[in-house]
């Protein structure tokens, strides 16, 4: 049984025309990550949320932006899709106890932009 | 900058040998490290974690080797099988830093052949 669940697995969008990418989750888990992997690369994150907190990497684009209405959903929206955000979209998450915690992943969803 | 660096791309070992996986990093505040499997479709799957306080830790097939002076850790897959062909992230974190995240390195591509 799926226990985080990105949807779509593949979404294509035009440049510069607006997408969001959604992840769920029945684990009830309070933190949850958004990470990007492009082609051959580490996964890199891009923010995450402890609770309602949210946590935005210094590095992170404004273009790149995030929701969490509640515990289950989390959401990504770029604003303004560009050619170099083409990549897998991977959400993650993980309960509050972090010593001998581990992150769970969805199956990620591939963005393409046309 | 990367922290966590996995410095062979892919690894090729016959059916039945030790595969062995390396990954560096640079961060001395890293003191809790994993290791994830990750399918082509499918996002990543946790496989094994060690802490700074031990220098290895066994789980089957798979053994962790920690070597916190060199700032080295190594995945060894004995004996190697041809479902453990995937790529093959390392990751580390900072509990006692209080690091809410892994920071990935790029990760090894594992083929084992019959």
């Amino acid at each position: 049984d799926a226990m985080v669940i990105q949807n779509p697995r593949y979404q294509v969008t035009q440049f510069g025309k607006p997408v969001t990418l959604s992840c769920s989750q029945t684990l009830n888990h309070n933190v949850m990550y958004w990470y990007q992997q492009k082609s051959s690369q580490a996964p890199k994150l891009l923010f995450h949320y402890y609770d309602k907190d949210f946590n935005n990497e210094a590095d992170t684009p404004d273009n790149f932006q995030s929701r969490r209405p509640n515990t289950s959903f989390c959401f990504l929206d770029i604003r303004s899709p560009g050619l170099g955000d083409a990549a897998m979209y991977l959400c993650a998450t993980r309960g509050p106890n972090w010593a001998n915690e581990k992150l769970f992943f969805g199956s990620g969803t591939q963005l393409s932009v046309l | 900058d990367q922290q966590v660096k996995q410095n062979s791309p892919s690894l090729s070992v016959q059916e039945g040998r030790i595969s062995i996986l390396n990954c560096d990093y640079t961060n001395s505040m890293f003191d809790y490290f994993l290791w994830y499997k990750k399918y082509p479709a499918e996002g990543p799957t946790f496989l094994i974690s060690i802490s700074s306080i031990k220098d290895k830790n066994e789980d089957g097939r798979f053994t962790v080797f920690l070597n916190k002076s060199a700032k080295h850790l190594s995945l060894h897959i004995v004996p190697s099988q041809p479902g453990d062909s995937a790529v093959y992230f390392c990751a580390a974190s900072s509990i006692s830093g209080g690091y809410n995240k892994l920071i990935f390195g790029a990760g090894t591509r594992l083929a084992v052949h019959p």
